[in-house]
């Protein structure tokens, strides 16, 4: 199986960038999914693929990728983004296993 | 709208079992993967098992491999997990989900299930 590594926590001033990263071997192979998840709700698909916004997300949302890093950013942050948000991809087992990372908490100050 | 509702969360001894199920409404069921994601009180999210369209493809994270079972009725649009021998490491809400992207994204969510194993 694989790991997926983010840190975990992030802080942004609003109105400013920030970038979440998501590491590990399988983002070799795999696109990296980003996820938002806010207290007591499920989580939202925000960014999939190389660079796709499900309908409704926020065009400050963008993903991108290179050698096993994915990374998620925001381009200027607003309060209602402070949320938890978790990478994902399939793994690299060749099943259709899929492995999630640790989650990353972004408070925007 | 795409519609995931779960059920059959609940309190269980060790040991015990529980069978979850997700009625989904709002899209063709039968053309979608689905899985099962799971989430431990203050945790992160954790997959735990998914399959084919057809049923005819199941895959589980390891540490429930034996335990718990997923499976699906096209007909009724419902997926289901039977989970057997659960431990308190199982404790989790459980959240069903479409599955896309050759496994690698789920785009719509339940609102989730508590179960919770107690010693």
């Amino acid at each position: 199986s694989s790991e997926l590594t983010q840190d975990p926590a992030v802080s942004v001033a609003l109105g400013q960038t920030v970038r979440i990263t998501c590491q590990g071997d399988s983002l070799r192979s795999y696109y990296a999914s980003w996820y938002q998840q806010k207290p007591g709700q499920a989580p939202v698909l925000v960014i999939y693929g190389k660079n796709n916004r499900p309908s409704g997300i926020p065009d400050r949302f963008s993903g991108s990728s290179s050698g096993n890093t994915a990374s998620l950013t925001i381009t200027g942050a607003q309060a209602e983004d402070e949320a938890d948000y978790y990478c994902n991809s399939r793994d690299s087992s060749g099943n259709p296993h899929v492995v999630f990372g640790g989650g990353t908490k972004l408070t925007v100050l | 709208e795409v519609q995931l509702v779960e059920s059959g969360g609940g309190m269980v001894q060790r040991g015990g079992s529980l069978r979850l199920s997700c009625a989904a409404s709002g899209f063709t069921f039968s053309s979608y993967w689905m899985s099962w994601v799971r989430q431990a009180p203050g945790k992160g999210l954790e997959w735990v098992a998914n399959i084919k369209q057809d049923g005819s493809e199941k895959y589980y994270v390891d540490s429930v491999k034996g335990r718990f079972t997923i499976s699906r009725d096209n007909a009724k649009n419902s997926l289901y997990l039977q989970m057997n021998s659960l431990r308190a490491e199982d404790t989790a809400v459980y959240y069903c989900a479409t599955t896309r992207g050759g496994v690698n994204y789920f785009d719509y969510w339940g609102q989730g299930t508590l179960v919770t194993v107690s010693s």
